[in-house]
């Protein structure tokens, strides 16, 4: 069984911090990894896409990736309250069909 | 640009009664298809995929079916609803290239009483 682990929250920070999300994954063989942000209540949306150990930057948003620690973060700089939300990892698994094994997601809060 | 259209956005059904939820993608071909459930609080629990027509996967034994007419069409099907059917129903589609990401739909909360 293929998972992706991450810490439920909430995790809390004031306005204006780096808030930092974490995913460890168990499938070794693993190169697509996603960050999605879910509001309460809506769909989950894409936000971040990376597939190359490092970093990758997007707006406030940075994901990293290490690959040899199986070990996935994202990063959100100058944390606005509009960032409140389920932040979930998801990996694509290694394999014949690209199954896409999510985290249960971690509960950001951003207070004002 | 692609969409993915997914309705009703909410739905209130006795337990027993039958149940179909429709999901269709904009904008490309061929898309593997997904149908997820979301209990309240808890993570996705695949549900479905369909890498084609007619071609539908099943991950968890379940009274749901699933169905694939149509290249981007996608329906979620119950004879008989259950208590334990209740959950927000999410339908997803990726691109047929390897390592790409699933985009969803709005989905719909489904209420059994």
């Amino acid at each position: 069984q293929k998972e992706v682990e991450q810490n439920s929250g909430p995790l809390s920070v004031p306005e204006g911090a780096i808030a930092s999300l974490n995913c460890t994954y168990s499938d070794r063989g693993s190169q697509s990894f996603f960050w999605y942000r879910q509001y309460s209540g809506k769909s989950p949306e894409l936000i971040m896409s990376i597939y190359s150990n490092g970093d990758k930057e997007d707006g406030r948003f940075t994901a990293q990736l290490n690959k040899a620690s199986q070990y996935v973060s994202l990063l959100i700089r100058d944390s606005q309250p509009s960032d409140s939300a389920t932040y979930l990892c998801a990996v694509v698994n290694s394999g014949g069909y690209q199954k896409v094994t999510f985290g249960t997601g971690t509960k950001l809060q951003v207070i004002p | 640009s692609q969409t993915i259209h997914q309705w009703p956005a909410t739905l209130v059904q006795p337990v027993g009664s039958p149940l179909s939820l429709e999901c269709t993608v904009e904008g490309t071909s061929n898309p593997n298809l997904y149908w997820y459930r979301q209990a309240a609080g808890r993570g996705l629990q695949l549900l479905f995929y369909s890498v084609g027509i007619g071609q539908i996967s099943s991950e968890v034994p379940q009274n749901l079916s699933a169905s694939r007419p149509q290249d981007r069409q996608f329906i979620l099907s119950s004879k008989k609803l259950l208590l334990s059917d209740s959950g927000f129903y999410l339908c997803a589609w990726s691109a047929v290239q390897r390592n790409q990401p699933q985009h969803f739909g709005d989905g719909t909360r489904l209420s059994i009483l």
